[in-house]
């Protein structure tokens, strides 16, 4: 079954930064994009980046963009999420997402890890 | 405009059918996705394209848009429908999603 694990997540300062991981299994990976989107305590979810199956492509948020890089690595099946330059509001639950569709990018993530958790605070 | 708007907070009678309802200029263009999430789990998607269920999810779920509209009914709400349910979309440059703040349903 897919699984999708994250790690790297932690108690950082401001202007640090931090590398997120999602491992990935069940699926043959380097046929999907893949995406990652926050949640800050208590609130709403936010699309953060999105790096295309073959990583060709990549979008960002206007939020991140600039300072976070999305990248993988198709040979250990992990997907990473580079922040810099961290701020106070990026404090939030990071959670890899799976794009629906093979080959494409769909917009819609049918498979999610459980999320990681990343504070920015001095 | 990019942004999508949901009702914060929704109520429905056990049993009975309720409506969340998404807006934005992005939903004209772009077929919305809708995710149900529970406290302390990660989202699970309910209904994307062309008001698609993915496998596994029960068909009281369904989905609807007209115009910058979209919506998601329950039809015969069960408790365990209780959550926080989001919309979203591709904005309309297209290279970006936009998530709508959500709406939490409580089932009385």
């Amino acid at each position: 079954q897919v699984q999708l694990v994250e790690s790297g997540g932690g108690v950082v300062q401001p202007g640090r930064s931090l590398r997120l991981s999602c491992a990935a299994s069940g699926f043959t990976f380097n046929t999907y994009a893949m995406h990652w989107v926050r949640q800050a305590p208590g609130k709403g979810l936010e699309w953060v980046a999105v790096i295309w199956y073959d990583g060709r492509d990549k979008y960002y948020a206007d939020s991140v963009k600039g300072r976070f890089s999305i990248f993988r690595d198709d040979s250990k099946n992990i997907l990473y999420l580079q922040m810099n330059s961290l701020r106070a509001e990026d404090t939030a639950m990071y959670y890899c997402a799976r794009d629906q569709r093979q080959w494409l990018l769909n917009w819609y993530f049918d498979h999610w890890g459980r999320g990681t958790l990343v504070t920015v605070s001095s | 405009s990019s942004e999508l708007t949901q009702d914060p907070a929704i109520s429905v009678a056990l049993g009975q059918t309720v409506r969340i309802t998404c807006q934005g200029d992005s939903l004209r263009n772009y077929n919305a996705g809708w995710y149900q999430q529970k406290p302390g789990q990660a989202p699970l998607l309910l209904i994307y394209g062309q008001n698609i269920r993915p496998s596994g999810i029960p068909d009281r779920f369904s989905g609807s848009s007209s115009g910058n509209t979209a919506s998601l009914t329950i039809t015969g709400t069960q408790a365990e429908d209780e959550a926080d349910y989001y919309c979203n979309s591709r904005d309309t440059s297209g290279n970006h999603l936009v998530f709508a703040g959500g709406t939490k349903l409580t089932v009385l």
